[in-house]
């Protein structure tokens, strides 16, 4: 498996644009998760969805951020209108219960690095 | 809500020591833990899960061990190596699918 696809890997940003983040979980996978990391404020999570269903969204900052997952394979993290303080790294991460009794647990894309100017 | 304490939050130390590294929680009602391996600007890697059932877990050079009643993990890093020089985070996980991290430690090891 190619484990968990975020895309882009970067992204520079005018201050008001739109910034649309992309994962790809693992196949087979039912839980997804975005997370934010600063220098500031560490991990934090932002929204997760079972099932492609959002579950818990009590971490998006505002309502300038929005999250969607279409189907079982494909998530977006969109920012409208970014600002400066967005500046960060965004985590995409998978898990189902059998990773869990397997002993593998939370699988972590690579990130995302967005810059706002 | 779950609270994660990370200590310390950096530690350098000369090649062939073997270290610990000490993560605490608030709410021992968790279903696993699970410590991380972060490289500067890279994403997190997975190291060690340990189930609330289980005590321990080891992995090579590493060993974590979880005492769920205190609050408390530690990750035990034996004979260090400069390759290890990362950041380690632990989280846990509560009832649901949610993972609370703690800040880190950033390890050096030194050759």
């Amino acid at each position: 498996d190619a484990g968990v696809i975020q895309s882009p890997r970067h992204e520079v940003t005018e201050m008001g644009q739109e910034v649309t983040l992309r994962c790809k979980p693992i196949s087979g996978h039912n839980s997804l998760f975005w997370y934010r990391q600063t220098m500031m404020r560490g991990l934090e999570l932002l929204i997760y969805f079972n099932n492609n269903v959002p579950i818990d969204d009590s971490g998006m900052p505002e309502d300038r951020f929005s999250a969607k997952m279409p189907n079982a394979s494909f998530s977006t993290l969109k920012i409208q209108p970014s600002e400066p303080r967005d500046s960060a790294v965004y985590f995409c991460a998978s898990t189902d219960v059998r990773t869990f009794l397997k002993g593998y647990g939370y699988t972590f894309g690579s990130g995302t690095r967005l810059t706002v100017v | 809500k779950q609270e994660v304490t990370q200590i310390p939050a950096a530690l350098s130390v000369p090649e062939g020591e073997n270290l610990v590294l000490n993560c605490s929680f608030t709410d021992s009602a968790i279903y696993n833990l699970q410590w991380f391996r972060q490289d500067p600007g890279k994403g997190l890697t997975s190291l060690l899960l340990i189930q609330s059932s289980q005590r321990e877990q080891t992995s090579g050079r590493l060993n974590a061990s979880l005492d769920k009643s205190s609050g408390r993990s530690t990750l035990y890093i034996a004979a260090s190596q400069p390759g290890d020089s990362a950041t380690y985070l632990c989280a846990v996980r509560n009832a649901g699918n949610m993972l609370t991290f703690g800040g880190g430690t950033r390890l050096m090891v030194k050759p």
